[in-house]
């Protein structure tokens, strides 16, 4: 089946400090990519859509300036949060939809920690 | 707006007995609909979906799921559970539109007890 992978899995970094975080698609191209955010015991939000070669579209309350996306090509993604806080600790999982299936693949997942 | 709703929080139940996750959606749109299984510090992995066609859906761990469209319901169903059916439930919609946005219910908590 399609595998979309995450790098790093687990990372931690200083207050202040921007963390990039890549998705990449392995086995097959992905028109559209998302970018997930949850806390602990809680759902998944979605933080914003990523179409290749096109700005991000964000959902309503995340910040673009700090949540920076970028699709540079059919099977990469990369999140990178910009002058990390503690606040911003969470688990950050992408994914992937297929081009021609339409079907969406989720990554294993990213668990940012900011001291 | 398009929302996801998952009317329990967190289902405890006994080994070998049946168990229902109920997941009711609205949307103004057509949408696909997906459960989701996520187990401890784990990504999400797809457990069934509804695109078309048949309403009952199964998967191949023995969980099935049907759509009912009148009902605005897609719940997730299994006979009898194992202790390692024991995880987060996510039901989700994806908006059958432009970018197919997937919305995701706040989870079910499985717990299955010997």
């Amino acid at each position: 089946g399609a595998v979309v992978s995450q790098h790093p899995s687990w990372v931690i970094c200083k207050s202040g400090t921007s963390v990039k975080i890549e998705c990449r698609s392995l086995d097959f191209q992905a028109t559209t990519m998302f970018w997930y955010r949850q806390f602990p015991k809680q759902s998944l939000m979605l933080m914003a859509t990523s179409n290749e070669g096109s700005k991000a579209t964000y959902e309503q309350g995340v910040e673009k300036d700090k949540f920076l996306i970028n699709h540079a090509s059919l099977t990469l993604s990369t999140l990178t949060v910009t002058s990390a806080h503690p606040e911003d600790s969470s688990f950050y999982i992408c994914s992937a939809r297929d081009r021609v299936y339409y079907e969406q693949y989720f990554g294993p997942g990213t668990r940012l920690t900011v001291t | 707006a398009q929302s996801v709703t998952q009317l329990d929080s967190q289902v405890p139940v006994f080994e070998e007995a049946p168990v229902e996750l109920r997941c009711n959606y609205s949307s103004s749109v057509s949408v696909y609909l997906f459960w989701y299984v996520q187990y401890p510090n784990q990504g999400l992995q797809l457990l069934l979906k509804y695109l078309s066609g048949s309403t009952l859906v199964e998967s191949i761990n023995g969980f099935e799921a049907e759509f009912n469209k009148s009902q605005t319901s897609f719940h997730l169903r299994k006979p009898s559970v194992h202790i390692s059916d024991t995880a987060e439930y996510f039901c989700a919609v994806s908006l059958n539109t432009g970018g197919f946005k997937t919305i995701f219910g706040a989870g079910t908590r499985l717990f299955v007890k010997a």
